[in-house]
Order: C-alpha cells, then structure tokens, then sequence
C-alpha cells in the first residue's frame, strides 16, 4: 500500500513547454484533487474529482487540464508552461464526502524558466 | 522532526457564542502554519497563514489565529461562530529544505454549529 504518489520529483520547463504530472493512488479513494503551492502562500485547489469521469474546477484552473479514466489515476496537464506555474504540486485523495481526511502525495516542484 | 497535533476531533458550539479549535505544533525550523476548512464535498480552503510576520493572523471569515512561540500553539479562534461555520478544519505545518516539500497536517477538527 503506497497510498498516494507523484511523479517527478523535480523538474524544469522551458516556457511553453507541456506536461503532465502523474498521480496515483491505490486506496480506492473516490475523491482526488490537485493543489499548487506558491513560496509563503497556502494550498490553492486546481482541480478536483469526486470519481472516474468526472472532474471539475477548483479556485485556480486556469493553464491546466485534468482527466480521470480511472479511479487510481489523476493525472495533471500543463500543455503552455508560462513562469507563474512555477509552484510545488500537491496531489491528495480521500475516500468519500463523509470522511473528508486527504491523504497527500510528496509534491512535484515544478520550475518554469 | 515535524509534527502537528490538533486537541480536538470534535467541537460543537451554538450559534453566536465563541469558537475555540486548537493545534499545537512541533518544528526544528521557523515554521509556516496554517488553517484550512473543508466542507463537505469539497477541496480545502485557505482561512489563514502565519509565516514569520505578525504574530495575530487575521483570515477570511472572521477568523483569526495566534502564533504562540512560547507554547508552540496556533489556536483558530472566532468571536461569533454561523451555522456556515459547520465544516472540518485542518492545522497544517510546511517545510521546504533544498531537497525536500513537506505538508504535515493535522487531523483534523470537526465543528458543529447548533441553532
């Protein structure tokens, strides 16, 4: 049971550049969501999902795009890296609406140069 | 090592009277805290953050925090709680090393707002 992992680590964009930041989870969670992380500042939602096939907004989706094929996989897409994504990606999952404890991944520290 | 650990797991108060949820904190490093609320079916919502500023940290809805470096506390106080307060709030330390982002929450309290 590896609960929730990201994938990279690190990595560094040229501006305009895409890609994707991959998210699993293997606990069988409904509820997944993506948060970005700006130096000093708290979690801001990008996206989230209540289960497959279904996504939607959160405060801060402008420049991403999410899919949700399976109820493991949340991947995040950046298809124009501009400067202001620079950020730290947190990645979360949680089991249903009652139990509203999210476990996180080990965040992506994205660097858009 | 870095740890949080909210008081609490459950509050309730009535409507209008003063909300009290408590987190103490453990950090080798200047710690960042915050507070998040969640409602039901939803992400997590920023109320507030402390990170190496005033001491007091007013947030959004009327919520405020002190930062108690004597008693590593961060307490979420509210003079007058509203039945839209009902929610789960989390306290939430941060670290960043050069090699390394680190979310630590808490688990959470659960305030419940009677009429």
């Amino acid at each position: 049971n590896a609960g929730v992992t990201q994938t990279p680590k690190f990595r560094i964009l040229k501006i305009g550049q895409s890609m994707t930041l991959q998210c699993t989870q293997d606990m069988n969670h409904n509820y997944m969501y993506w948060y970005r992380q700006d130096p000093g500042m708290g979690l801001k939602l990008i996206y989230y999902s209540v289960g497959a096939g279904i996504t939607d907004k959160g405060e801060v989706p402008n420049g991403y795009n999410v899919s949700r094929s399976t109820t493991e996989d949340f991947p995040l897409r950046l298809e124009l890296a501009a400067p202001s994504q620079t950020s730290v990606y947190f990645c979360a999952s949680s089991y249903s609406r009652d139990t509203n404890k999210q476990f996180f991944g080990p965040g992506t520290r994205l660097t858009v140069l | 090592a870095q740890s949080v650990t909210q008081l609490d797991s459950h509050v309730s108060v009535s409507e209008g009277t003063p909300v009290l949820l408590r987190c103490n904190y453990s950090s080798s490093y200047s710690p960042s805290l915050f507070w998040y609320v969640q409602h039901p079916n939803k992400g997590l919502q920023l109320l507030l953050k402390y990170t190496s500023a005033a001491t007091l940290v007013k947030g959004i809805n009327g919520f405020e925090a002190e930062f108690k470096k004597s008693e590593t506390s961060f307490h979420l106080t509210k003079p007058s709680a509203h039945m839209s307060d009902a929610a789960e709030y989390f306290c939430v330390v941060f670290f960043s090393s050069y090699n390394t982002d680190k979310l630590i929450f808490g688990t959470g309290t659960r305030l419940q707002v009677f009429p």
